[in-house]
């Protein structure tokens, strides 16, 4: 079965600072990848998301994140980040159109001014 | 983007109680939603799988007479928490998938805090 790993579980940069956050996942061929973003008491924004082609994906917020196949990899990244910006991030992965939408366990940033 | 809404956004309900949540998806026609509950801290739990027109899908371990889902029509899915008891305090949160292919996305709802007295 896949399977998604966010390696930190909290990570804590300063306003202006890059980011990035970290996506792993274990499945036999190449999986349809997405990162969303939940603040608090919400529900969750998609971000971006991969299928094919490009490896490098732009998404909202100034977002992007980078396919890596040859590490299982498929990290997001900010080069500035905003106080905003502080909530929860989710990598997903799907196997094949159609299925469902398998969560890491979240990365939680905290932003500080 | 498509936009996803649930109502209502926060419940508290005495214990034995049953409790109905919504989930509309608003700009779109979804013929598959999906229903999660997601503890503190904690990722997302996929519940069950509702299709339009048909009986939901339970994920092992989910009480398919407990949390009874209803998938009327393609714009709306419903949730019901039947007899609640403190234990089923969660928040509940909805998606709903669109498109096909590489469009394939799956949009989700603003969340549904249930406390159960």
């Amino acid at each position: 079965a896949q399977s998604v790993t966010q390696p930190d579980i909290h990570i804590t940069v300063s306003e202006g600072a890059s980011l990035e956050l970290r996506c792993n996942y274990s499945y036999g061929a190449t999986p349809y990848l997405f990162w969303y973003v939940q603040s608090p008491g919400q529900g969750l924004q998609l971000l971006l998301k991969y299928f094919s082609g490009d490896t490098l994906v732009q998404g909202i917020k100034g977002f992007e994140a980078e396919f890596k196949r040859s590490q299982s990899s498929f990290n997001l990244r900010k080069p500035s980040v905003h106080w905003s910006d502080a909530a929860e991030y989710f990598c997903a992965v799907v196997t094949a159109f159609g299925s469902k939408l398998t969560f890491g366990t979240g990365t939680r940033l905290q932003v500080t001014l | 983007g498509a936009v996803v809404s649930q109502h209502p956004s926060r419940v508290i309900c005495k214990s034995g109680t049953s409790v109905k949540i919504e989930c509309r998806s608003l700009d779109f026609q979804a013929t598959t939603m999906f229903w999660y509950r997601q503890f503190p801290k904690q990722s997302l739990m996929l519940m069950a799988t509702s299709n339009e027109g048909s009986k939901a899908t339970y994920e092992q371990g989910v009480e398919k007479d407990k949390f009874l889902i209803n998938h009327a029509s393609l714009t709306l899915s419903t949730l019901t928490v039947t007899s609640a008891h403190p234990e089923d305090s969660s928040f509940y949160i909805c998606s709903a998938r669109t498109g096909g292919g590489s469009e394939e996305t799956q949009y989700f709802g603003p969340g549904t805090r249930l406390l159960v007295l």
